[in-house]
């Protein structure tokens, strides 16, 4: 149980254009998801928690209008980087939380390695 | 504020040795949640272990076992008999609330490196 898939497991793209990542929690409904990023040999900065329906909250320092994030339903998120550089290229993480007592532990998916060029 | 800290960084032991990873907290909350992830090479974060703060019970799982000390805030994590697929980087993280929305704060992470 507590599965969660992220698409596509890694990117290249030219800079300049958007790339989106799919994260779904395959066996429950996820009410929370968070979009992390990781940098080589570094620990995870979290850029922003979605709620299924609502607007995304975003940590500070981290750019909603480049990071943009939709959470449609209890099972998908999506992040989308816009206009990438490659100062984005990193390794891109999601988790999915269920909003049950005890059963709130964030469940990470693989993680997607984006590089722009 | 919240805080973890993994003081060791990296851990090199030849397989079967036991390998003590150490975390340290500091939190303001009585009430509060550790974990430890496990993030080997491939990438994705495994979760292992999560502790309430008002449960002080060591917790055994095969090779695995964790010790949760209030006293000196600490969720230090034992592997015994190591094996070269517990090469990986472990990371011990805080959370001040529970639901869905709460959020982690992560340690560093300490890379462990089994060597056959």
């Amino acid at each position: 149980g507590a599965v969660v898939s992220q698409h596509p497991s890694r990117v290249i793209c030219k800079s300049g254009t958007s790339v989106k990542i799919e994260c779904r929690s395959l066996d429950f409904q996820a009410t929370t998801m968070f979009w992390y990023r990781q940098f080589p040999k570094q620990s995870l900065m979290l850029m922003a928690t979605s709620n299924e329906g609502s607007k995304a909250t975003y940590e500070q320092g981290v750019e909603k209008d480049k990071f943009l994030i939709n959470h449609a339903s209890l099972t998908l998120s999506t992040l989308t980087v816009t206009s990438a550089h490659p100062e984005d290229s990193s390794f891109y993480i999601c988790s999915a939380s269920q909003d049950i007592p005890f059963l709130d532990t964030q469940y990470f998916g693989p993680g997607t390695r984006l590089t722009v060029l | 504020a919240q805080k973890v800290t993994q003081a060791q960084t990296e851990i090199s032991v030849v397989e079967k040795e036991d390998v003590t990873l150490d975390c340290v907290y500091e939190t303001r909350d009585t009430t509060y949640y550790l974990f430890w992830y496990k993030q080997p090479p491939s990438g994705e974060l495994v979760f292992l272990i999560r502790r309430n703060s008002f449960d002080e019970q060591n917790e055994i799982s095969g090779r695995y076992s964790w010790n949760f000390q209030k006293s000196t805030s600490s969720f230090n994590f034992t592997i015994t008999a190591s094996q070269v697929v517990d090469s990986a980087v472990y990371f011990c993280a805080l959370s001040e609330s529970s639901g869905a929305n709460s959020k982690l704060t992560f340690g560093k992470g300490i890379t462990l490196s089994v060597r056959p």
